[in-house]
């Protein structure tokens, strides 16, 4: 089983709403966590990192959250664009920086 | 500033056939790495260089090699390529391995069919 799954799989919003992203890990101990945007037929670009003491992080129009307790996080993307259509990877590291990777949310913006 | 440049941008082989996907850095960063992202998958470490001159297995090495050319330059190796190697292969690179709050810069991928 992956340690970083991430939900929904996929996502479909018009042009302008709100979404929420979301990834829960079992990644034990936790070192940082990052989201990550894939434009289609690129490679992934950073959005935010966060490490155990931050529990929120904005990004322009991005703003992750972080529960270590609960081990979640969250991408919050507000009044999206058209240019949001991407997958959105989840990234957790833990105590050594060994890095983990969810299988990403692929989320279209319909105008 | 280019950043992370990986070559070639697409390829078909043969099973059977071998080739090498080529990666080079311009940031000056001491680690390297090779992942695969596969449809419904997170990206998987293939191989990584923590620094130059040296080489560790990740989490999917079997049926590849790497090379560390210099600080700028590694190197994935297909000796013989199968059709499981079919994906999208991604070179990244972070200053200082395993150092806490890195960003990781990713080249824009390599798209490899194995027929």
């Amino acid at each position: 089983k992956n340690q970083v799954e991430q939900s929904p799989q996929s996502l479909i919003i018009l042009e302008g709403k709100n979404c929420t992203l979301q990834c829960n890990y079992t990644v034990s101990p936790f070192s940082n966590l990052r989201w990550y945007k894939q434009d289609t037929g690129r490679g992934p670009v950073s959005l935010t990192i966060m490490t155990f003491s931050e529990n929120t992080k904005s990004n322009g129009r991005y703003t992750a959250t972080l529960d270590a307790d609960t081990k979640q996080s969250s991408l919050h993307i507000t009044a999206s664009q058209l240019s949001d259509s991407a997958s959105y990877i989840c990234v957790v590291s833990g105590g050594n920086n060994d890095m983990r990777f969810g299988a990403g949310t692929r989320l279209t913006v319909k105008p | 500033n280019a950043g992370v440049t990986q070559t070639p941008k697409f390829q078909v082989l043969k099973t059977g056939q071998s080739m090498t996907l080529q990666c080079a850095q311009d940031m000056n960063h001491n680690s390297m790495y090779w992942y695969r992202q596969d449809p419904g998958m997170g990206l998987r470490l293939i191989y990584y260089s923590a620094s130059e001159g040296t080489t560790d297995k990740g989490e999917v090495p079997n049926g590849y090699n790497v090379s560390r050319l210099n600080k700028r330059e590694f190197s994935l190796r297909l000796e013989s390529a199968a059709p499981s190697q079919t994906s999208v292969y991604f070179c990244a690179s972070v200053p200082l391995h395993r150092s806490s709050g890195n960003t990781i810069y990713f080249g824009e991928g390599s798209w490899l069919t194995v027929v």
